[in-house]
């Protein structure tokens, strides 16, 4: 069982479709990430949230918008993806930034 | 800047024997380095870590990796793989400045029976 918490764990949406990703950790970390995975790739880092302020963002289209409501969620909104954009989004938290990560077991996302 | 190579993106093992995963990495500055083990269909779960001490690392289900500054790698090792060990393995490096980790491009362990 992961510590890391990511729901949902499948989602099929539309092109012209609004949907959000969850993630919870009660771990009191304060660093919280997404990454995207392509399958036979690693993961690519796309924000680091550090004290709820975003201090990351590898330069992610804006149909893709994260959100902090607290220490112990992030969301990731998504609005107009492309097919391109169908992957394991991955959600990873840690005590600060730049220690071990700890990681959920992602939502496998597909874009008709 | 900082980067992490996996030599071998496949390695097939016979169930029970030894294995050895390569990694080498590269940074100016002071490191942390890790191995993160990715079953199917799940996310990524720490393996071991290196932060400071001891250069000699033992983590979970077995595996223990040697930080060799000189080299500068990071190899994981098991002296008896499963078949549960089947998975994809990355070496990664971080304690850079802006608060990242970098990974290798993963390493495919196959566990032949």
């Amino acid at each position: 069982d992961t510590e890391v918490t990511q729901t949902p764990k499948h989602l099929v949406m539309g092109m012209t479709n609004k949907k959000s990703l969850k993630c919870e950790q009660h771990m009191g970390h304060r660093a919280m990430y997404w990454y995207k995975q392509k399958a036979k790739k690693p993961p690519e880092l796309m924000f680091v949230y550090s004290y709820e302020k975003l201090s990351i963002n590898e330069s992610v289209p804006s149909r893709f918008s994260p959100e902090c409501p607290n220490s112990s969620l992030l969301n990731l909104h998504l609005h107009a993806l492309q097919p391109e954009d169908s992957a394991l989004y991955l959600c990873a938290s840690s005590q600060v930034s730049g220690t071990p990560q700890h990681f959920g077991d992602g939502t496998r996302l597909s874009i008709l | 800047a900082q980067s992490v190579t996996q030599l071998d993106s496949q390695v097939p093992v016979f169930e029970e024997a030894p294995v050895e995963l390569r990694c080498n990495y590269s940074s100016s500055v002071s490191v942390y380095l890790f191995w993160y083990v990715q079953y199917p269909n799940q996310g990524l779960q720490l393996l071991l870590k290196y932060l400071s001490g001891s250069t000699l690392v033992k983590g979970i289900n077995g595996f223990e990796a040697e930080f060799n500054k000189s080299q500068t790698s990071f190899h994981l090792r098991k002296p008896s793989v499963h078949i549960s060990d089947t998975a994809e393995y990355f070496c990664a490096v971080g304690g850079n400045r802006d608060d990242k980790i970098i990974f290798g491009k993963g390493t495919r362990l196959h566990i032949l029976p």
